[in-house]
């Protein structure tokens, strides 16, 4: 089965910019969750996909938002880029309701924002 | 607030040295806890996933433990490719399922 994958591996933008990053969710896996990882942090969780709709937010202002497609694969967009945007940004998939589950994570995305 | 602390920071062992990784929390109520290993540049590995107090799983050389405070990652015997950071997250019972509130790791150096 192939794992979550997410693209590009790194971006650098100039603040003010828009980013898209994108992820392709586990295989069978329906639900899609965003986090943003600073240098020496853990993830802090961004948002939740499932079935296309948000189904849950964490405390992160509304220039971060995001996209889930029939396939179950995602977005995450972020306007008006900050300096403080620099992170990793990770992507989980997961199927609630198996037991015993655990969220995958992807490699992720490592965006600078000079 | 729901929170959880990791502790140590960094740990250095010598190979074949046991120890444990410390994970306290504070939840409204626990729906999970998770455990994840990272290696630098990469997205969190999943290890394990407990439930309830009392509950043990392991795996090779490691083994996670959990009461209604903290939650312990024994590593046994550790080997230099056991070095990594690893993750403790809780998953609150009253949250969206996605969730999933990290510590900030413990960075766990094994020398030959």
């Amino acid at each position: 089965e192939t794992g979550v994958t997410q693209s590009p591996t790194h971006l650098i933008k100039t603040r003010g910019q828009q980013v898209t990053l994108r992820c392709s969710s586990q295989s069978g896996h329906n639900t899609v969750s965003w986090y943003q990882q600073a240098l020496g942090q853990g993830p802090q969780f961004i948002f939740q996909y499932y079935r296309e709709e948000e189904n849950g937010r964490g405390n992160f202002p509304p220039r971060f938002s995001g996209l889930q497609f029939p396939n179950y694969s995602s977005e995450l967009n972020v306007n008006a880029l900050e300096l403080d945007d620099s992170a990793l940004y990770l992507c989980a998939s997961s199927l609630p309701g198996q037991k015993n589950y655990g969220y995958t994570f992807g490699s992720g995305t490592r965006l600078t924002v000079v | 607030e729901d929170q959880v602390t990791q502790s140590p920071e960094a740990l250095r062992l010598q190979e074949g040295e046991s120890s444990s990784l410390n994970c306290s929390y504070t939840v409204s109520g626990l729906r999970g806890l998770f455990w994840y290993r990272q290696d630098p540049g990469k997205g969190p590995e999943f290890l394990f996933t407990l439930y309830s107090a009392g509950e043990e799983k392991e795996k090779e050389r490691l083994k996670a433990t959990l009461t209604k405070k903290e939650s312990f990652l024994h590593i046994t015997a550790p080997k230099p490719e056991d070095s990594a950071t690893y993750l403790c997250a809780v998953q609150a019972s009253g949250g969206s399922q996605g969730n999933l509130i990290f510590g900030k790791g413990t960075k766990l150096s094994v020398k030959p």
